[in-house]
């Protein structure tokens, strides 16, 4: 597509649910990110694949957070045993590449907003 | 460790004055990039512009400009003759070479232009 998709837009689940989150990036972009942002909040970074493999994932807060990209596109952000604390915009973005030192231009979806209850 | 800090919170204009977002960063690495991020109501972040450590050199962009400047370590974002469409949350953020293209991203400051 034109850009990046995330869906759903909005998911509401209650306490201890398990939540999928799905990004589908621009055609052609090898690298995929996912940030998180929490009202009033700039987005942080939670995890980054080049192609299938997670090249950093140092932004995941805990082991329930799980992402995948198993055929280098479409990824998905698996949340298991969600808190109230989970909530937030989960962002998704994508690029060309993942390397050139740090001069990516990222792209972003308009987001998927988690709310536990 | 790298940090962004946006300490203007929110700003509030009159159509057609002249406005300026600050961004203060820190890094360690001698090579990175900085960004500013538009992010409109709809929630999607929108690039706005990218320099990198060894360029100092302000740019213009219509009614937009960019001051870089590496002694005080920041990179500050002006709008001039603002209009009610700029209304929007302004992020800066930067990535250092090292840390590949994760981008750290400041607090965010939020412009409404008043009609």
């Amino acid at each position: 597509g034109a850009g990046v998709s995330q869906t759903p837009s909005n998911k509401v689940t209650e306490k201890g649910k398990y939540v999928e989150l799905r990004c589908d990036p621009i055609s052609g972009h090898t690298a995929l990110y996912w940030y998180r942002q929490s009202l009033g909040q700039g987005p942080e970074f939670l995890i980054y694949f080049q192609g299938t493999g997670a090249a950093d994932d140092s932004g995941l807060p805990n082991d329930r957070f799980f992402a995948v990209r198993p055929e280098g596109s479409v990824s998905t952000l698996k949340i298991q045993r969600t808190e109230r604390g989970d909530s937030a915009v989960y962002l998704c973005a994508s690029s060309l590449s993942w390397g050139a030192g740090g001069a990516n231009v990222l792209t972003f979806g308009a987001g998927s907003r988690l709310t536990v209850l | 460790a790298q940090k962004v800090t946006q300490a203007q919170t929110e700003i509030s204009v009159v159509e057609k004055e002249d406005v300026t977002l600050d961004c203060v960063y820190e890094t360690r690495d001698t090579t990175y990039y900085l960004f500013w991020y538009k992010q409109p109501p709809s929630g999607e972040l929108v690039f706005l512009i990218r320099r990198n450590s060894f360029d100092e050199q302000n740019e213009i962009s219509g009614r937009y400009s960019w001051n870089f400047q590496k002694s005080t370590s920041s990179f500050n974002f002006t709008i001039t003759a603002s209009q009610v469409v700029d209304s929007a949350v302004y992020f800066c953020a930067l990535s250092e070479e090292t840390s590949g293209s994760r981008l750290t991203f400041g607090e965010g400051t939020q412009l409404t232009v008043n009609p």
